[in-house]
Formats: structure tokens, C-alpha cells, sequence
């Protein structure tokens, strides 16, 4: 059975502060990794698609980067604002040519201003 | 250009009835899925169709039907609703393998 797991699962910062969160995957059978973020009441919003070991990406304050050897990779929001507040989830893409993939459970930012 | 597009938005149903949700995405998309999402677990895969004339099922594939009309639709169907299957529904497109997965805006359906 496939697993994605994220971590913490919820996490308070005030406005200004950057912060970390962590997505563990199997090392197996990797194709991608993907990051959403994911407001309340709307649909999942991609940030970044991740498939070659020790990538980084870059979008405004947040960042990401990819270990496929050891199954992990960090997203990093810098300087929090209260509009980063959301679920920011990670997905991870197995073999094969149907664009599949295994959720975790998301981590909950709410930046407090 | 709209994306991925879902209907109804809002469904109440009685335990027994049935329904259809109906999906469309107007990026020349050649996969599509539908998953739901419940609280404390992540979005799980229902069905999936690679191409058009092809589907396939996911992880929670029990109780639901789909249908892969054209290259633009995917529908998901519930033939005799339980309470089990209150949720949020949503439908995703992608061009192809590790590429970015769109999604629609959710159909949030209430079994009673």
C-alpha cells in the first residue's frame, strides 16, 4: 500500500514568520512529486511539479525541494502573510503513464496577522 | 476559458436514489479523474480514464460508475446512494504523466 504522509498536520505562525512543512513518500516507483495549495471552499491550486532528485522550485516566498533516494520533500513558505493561510497538500506520482496519484492529508497554515 | 467545470455544486439525496455528476474540461486534456475528499483523510481516487473509450478504477471504486463520453466528459455515477458516499466530490484533467492535475470546483453531496 502506497502511503504519502505529511507533517504537522496543522500548523499557527504569526505574519512575517517562514515556516516548513514535510511530505514523506515511498522511494519506490517514483515518477512525481506534487505540491497543491488548497483554500477553504475552493479546488486544490498547483505550486510546483517535482520529478528529478535533490529539484528545487521557486514561486514568489514559497520554495520546495525533492529527495527521491530518502522519500521526503520540504515546502517553504518565507515571511508568512495571512493570504498564505490554507491546506497545502503534496501528491505523489507512481509509475506508468496515467498521471496517478497518492494524497496525503495536508498541512493547515493559518497565519495570524 | 473555464478549466474544469462541475454540476450540480450542492445534492441532497435519499439513501436508494441515484444520481450523476456530470464533468467537463475544455484543455484538451486526455486524462481524467474523479475523487472525493472526506474530513482527516486526503483526496482519494475513485476512477480514472487515460484517455477517451478508456477507464479504470482507483483506490475507492465500490458503489460508483463512470463514463468517458468524449474527450471533454467524465461522468460519475451513483446507481443507489448510501450515507457512506456523503462527500465532496472532485474532478480533475491532466495533459499527461508528470504534469499538473486541474481541478474543478467540488460537488458536495449529502446522502440521507
Amino acid at each position: 500500500i502506497l502511503n504519502v504522509e505529511q507533517s504537522p498536520q496543522s500548523l499557527h505562525v504569526q505574519e512575517g514568520d517562514s515556516t516548513n512543512f514535510t511530505c514523506s513518500f515511498p522511494s519506490s516507483n517514483f515518477y512525481a512529486l506534487h505540491w497543491y495549495r488548497w483554500e477553504t471552499a475552493k479546488s486544490p491550486e498547483a505550486l510546483f511539479v517535482m520529478t528529478l532528485n535533490g529539484d528545487e522550485k521557486k514561486k514568489g516566498r514559497i520554495s520546495a525541494t525533492l529527495n527521491t533516494k530518502e522519500g521526503y520533500s520540504y515546502l517553504y513558505i518565507k515571511g508568512s502573510q495571512p493570504e498564505d493561510s490554507a491546506t497545502y497538500l503534496c501528491a505523489f506520482e507512481y509509475g506508468g503513464a496515467t498521471n496517478k496519484l497518492i494524497f496525503g492529508t495536508g498541512t493547515l497554515l493559518a497565519v495570524q496577522p | 476559458n473555464a478549466g474544469v467545470t462541475q454540476t450540480p455544486k450542492f445534492q441532497v439525496l435519499k439513501t436508494g436514489q441515484s444520481m450523476t455528476l456530470q464533468c467537463a474540461q475544455d484543455m484538451n486534456h486526455n486524462s481524467m479523474y474523479w475523487y472525493r475528499q472526506d474530513p482527516g483523510m486526503g483526496l482519494r481516487l475513485i476512477y480514472y480514464s487515460a484517455s477517451e473509450g478508456t477507464t479504470d478504477k482507483g483506490e475507492v471504486p465500490n458503489g460508483y460508475n463512470v463514463s468517458r463520453l468524449n474527450k471533454r466528459e467524465f461522468s460519475l455515477r451513483l446507481e443507489s446512494a448510501a450515507p457512506s458516499q456523503t462527500s465532496v466530490y472532485f474532478c480533475a484533467s491532466s495533459g499527461r504523466s508528470r504534469e499538473t492535475q486541474y481541478f474543478g470546483p467540488g460537488t458536495r453531496l449529502l446522502v440521507l
